[in-house]
């Protein structure tokens, strides 16, 4: 079955950025999305993109898709201390019925 | 406010004991899923639902069951609570299966 796999810690100072990495394993995973949960919350949408896509920018984050490597990226640009959380990737393949997720990535962001 | 609303937060109850955690959206979604988080496995889809009396199992779903009579709920059944279920537990709603998943704000359940 698909397997999703992230890093499990990032730290960063306020104002870099931020880059969380995921791979996943079936190539025909057709929806990938980020998701932030910040504590004591619920998984929240980021945003997502569509496997026909290799890029997508809304305000700070870029996502970039590598089909070839199976490979999605988060970056955050200017990381701020809200933005400290857990990140969690996950795919999505058309049709089917279970969005598989990683373990998710904590981020730290220093003052 | 379009939300999903699980009931209770904390949970905390012995072995044996049957247990229900509720599950409620009001954005008239079709599909609906539960996943449990677990330290270092991220979430794990237990059961779904693509729409009512239709529902599905997930990766995990030993020790659990779920009903989908009405479309707004989808409740959480452990007839006999182990500690290995202890975790924290959500639910979610979309649209359609291909849709983004909504998320309620979890249910934090401790078996002794």
């Amino acid at each position: 079955g698909e397997d999703v796999e992230q890093s499990l810690f990032l730290s960063v100072r306020e104002g870099d950025s931020s880059v969380i990495n995921c791979t996943y394993t079936d190539s025909s995973s057709t929806y990938l999305y980020w998701y932030k949960q910040e504590p004591g919350a619920g998984l929240q949408l980021l945003t997502y993109i569509f496997s026909n896509m290799d890029m997508k920018q809304d305000q700070r984050l870029t996502v970039l898709l590598n089909k070839k490597d199976k490979h999605l990226s988060l970056r955050i640009a200017d990381t701020q201390t809200g933005d400290s959380a857990i990140y969690f990737c996950a795919v999505h393949h058309t049709g089917g019925f279970k969005t598989i997720f990683g373990a998710g990535t904590r981020l730290f962001v220093k003052a | 406010e379009a939300q999903v609303t699980q009931n209770p937060r904390y949970l905390i109850t012995v072995t044996g004991k049957k247990l229900t955690v509720t599950c409620s959206q009001n954005m008239n979604h079709e599909y609906m899923s539960w996943y449990r988080q677990d330290p270092g496995l991220g979430l794990r889809q237990i059961y779904y639902s693509m729409n009512v009396e239709v529902t599905d199992k997930g990766d995990v779903p030993e020790g659990y069951k779920v009903s989908r009579k009405e479309k707004r709920n989808f409740p959480l059944i452990l007839e006999s609570p182990s500690p290995n279920q202890t975790s924290l537990y959500f639910c979610a709603s979309s649209s359609s299966s291909n849709s983004p998943l909504h998320f309620g704000n979890g249910t934090r359940l401790t078996v002794t």
